[in-house]
């Protein structure tokens, strides 16, 4: 079974910019979940989308968004960059239940200049 | 963000040694996790706790959810060159998102 799968996984932006990242989960997984790890503030998480709906939400302002697809596919979008957004954008992916463990991809590291 | 509280920050020991790591929460989980992440990759699973009192063993690594469930140890046995990285507890109350710990980096020297 192939593992979670993240586009690109390296990406240059310069401040006020927008950017979209992608996140392709395990087969038959329903539920996506994004976090930022930085050196500073370790792995926080920044929402969780399960069957095209966004079920939990981490403290990082509007500027980040994201989506589910029917497929199960998710992107997360940061419009306005600050040089603080630099860091690995991580999305994990599970089945959904209670006791489902989550498996990461290998991230997109984002360099804000 | 929050964050568990995982000890030691860092470790530097010589292949062959055990190692052992812990992590602390003022809050109870029903899941405890540990990871590994290796320098520009994601977080990999190693071992996954999901009752009190658990202790579970992946290999030369174990790891025990604690009975009070607001803590959890990683034991490495017989270090060698290939567990270098950083470990990451993590805790989850149900379906809530997970708690990280703030990581723990192991260097191995042969």
């Amino acid at each position: 079974k192939a593992g979670v799968t993240q586009t690109p996984r390296y990406l240059i932006k310069t401040r006020g910019q927008q950017v979209t990242l992608s996140c392709s989960p395990i087969s038959g997984h329903r539920s996506v979940s994004w976090y930022q790890q930085t050196p500073g503030q370790g792995l926080q998480f920044l929402f969780e989308y399960f069957s095209e709906t966004q079920r939990n939400k981490g403290n990082f302002p509007g500027r980040f968004s994201g989506r589910q697809f029917s497929n199960s596919r998710s992107e997360m979008n940061v419009s306005t960059l600050e040089l603080g957004d630099s860091a690995l954008y991580l999305c994990a992916s599970t089945s959904g239940g209670a006791t489902d463990t989550q498996y990461f991809g290998p991230g997109t590291r984002l360099t804000v200049l | 963000g929050q964050q568990l509280n995982q000890s030691p920050q860092s470790m530097f020991i010589q292949e062959g040694e055990d190692v052992s790591m812990n992590c602390t929460s003022s809050s109870i989980f029903n899941t405890w996790l540990w990871y590994k992440q290796d320098p520009g990759e994601g977080p990999v699973l190693l071992i996954a706790l999901y009752k009190a009192g658990e202790l579970t063993s992946n290999g030369r690594l174990t790891a025990q959810f604690g009975i009070t469930r607001k803590d959890s140890f990683l034991n490495i046995s017989a270090s060698i060159p290939s567990d270098v990285g950083i470990y990451f507890c993590a805790g989850q109350k149900g379906t809530d998102k997970l708690i990280f710990g703030t990581g723990t980096r192991l260097q191995v020297f042969p």
